[in-house]
């Protein structure tokens, strides 16, 4: 079974500008929840997507967003970045939701200059 | 509203030594536990988890982890450590009833010396 994908792996990008990253969870998986880790503030829960439906979301500003396809994968965009969003964000899925065993893909780096 | 402390952001072991990761957490309702571990430039593994029943949770690699309610703690442990393990551990909670979401601890970074 392959695990999680997240795609792409470094990404660099200036301020203002917005980017989507991209997470494919295990066949079969339909929860699927995206994290930021930074050095100063480790890891942070962004939102999880449940059968399309955003079912929780933490503190992030509006900037951050994202969506669920019916295939279960997701995409995460982060609008108007600023140089506080460099961080490395990781993608997890499982069967129904946050209470089981998360399967975390390897992340997306992303660099705002 | 639910917190997670994991005391020490670094700990340091040589090889065959007693491994103790500490976390503690606050929480409402019964929570749900779990221990995650980071090898470098990789996604977390769940090294096990707590949901309810007994409060000795045994997971992957030798580690284990004791559920103890009245000191809010859910302390990570090795009986001897390995090179392999060297990596960073994170506690997180979880509040099932209350419907919230997961909270990761700040981390820590474990090192080990042969």
């Amino acid at each position: 079974k392959a695990g999680v994908t997240q795609t792409p792996r470094y990404l660099i990008k200036t301020r203002g500008q917005q980017v989507t990253l991209s997470c494919s969870p295990i066949s079969g998986h339909r929860s699927v929840s995206w994290y930021q880790q930074t050095p100063g503030q480790g890891l942070q829960f962004l939102f999880e997507y449940f059968s399309e439906t955003q079912r929780n979301k933490g503190n992030f500003p509006g900037r951050f967003s994202g969506r669920q396809f019916s295939n279960s994968r997701s995409e995460m965009n982060v609008s108007t970045l600023e140089l506080g969003d460099s961080a490395l964000y990781l993608c997890a899925s499982s069967l129904q939701g946050l209470d089981e065993k998360l399967f975390f893909g390897s992340g997306t780096q992303l660099s705002v200059l | 509203a639910q917190s997670v402390t994991q005391l020490g952001s670094h700990v340091s072991v040589s090889e065959g030594a007693l491994v103790l990761l500490r976390c503690n957490y606050s929480s409402s309702v019964p929570p749900y536990l779990f221990w995650y571990v980071q090898y470098p430039n990789q996604g977390l593994q769940l090294l096990l988890k707590y949901t309810t029943g007994a409060t000795l949770v045994k997971g992957i690699n030798g580690f284990e982890a004791e559920f103890k309610k009245s000191e809010t703690s859910f302390h990570l442990t090795k009986p001897s450590a390995h090179m392999s393990d060297a990596a960073e551990y994170f506690c997180a909670v979880s509040e099932p009833q209350a419907g919230t979401a997961l909270i990761f601890g700040k981390g820590t970074t474990l090192s080990v010396s042969s």
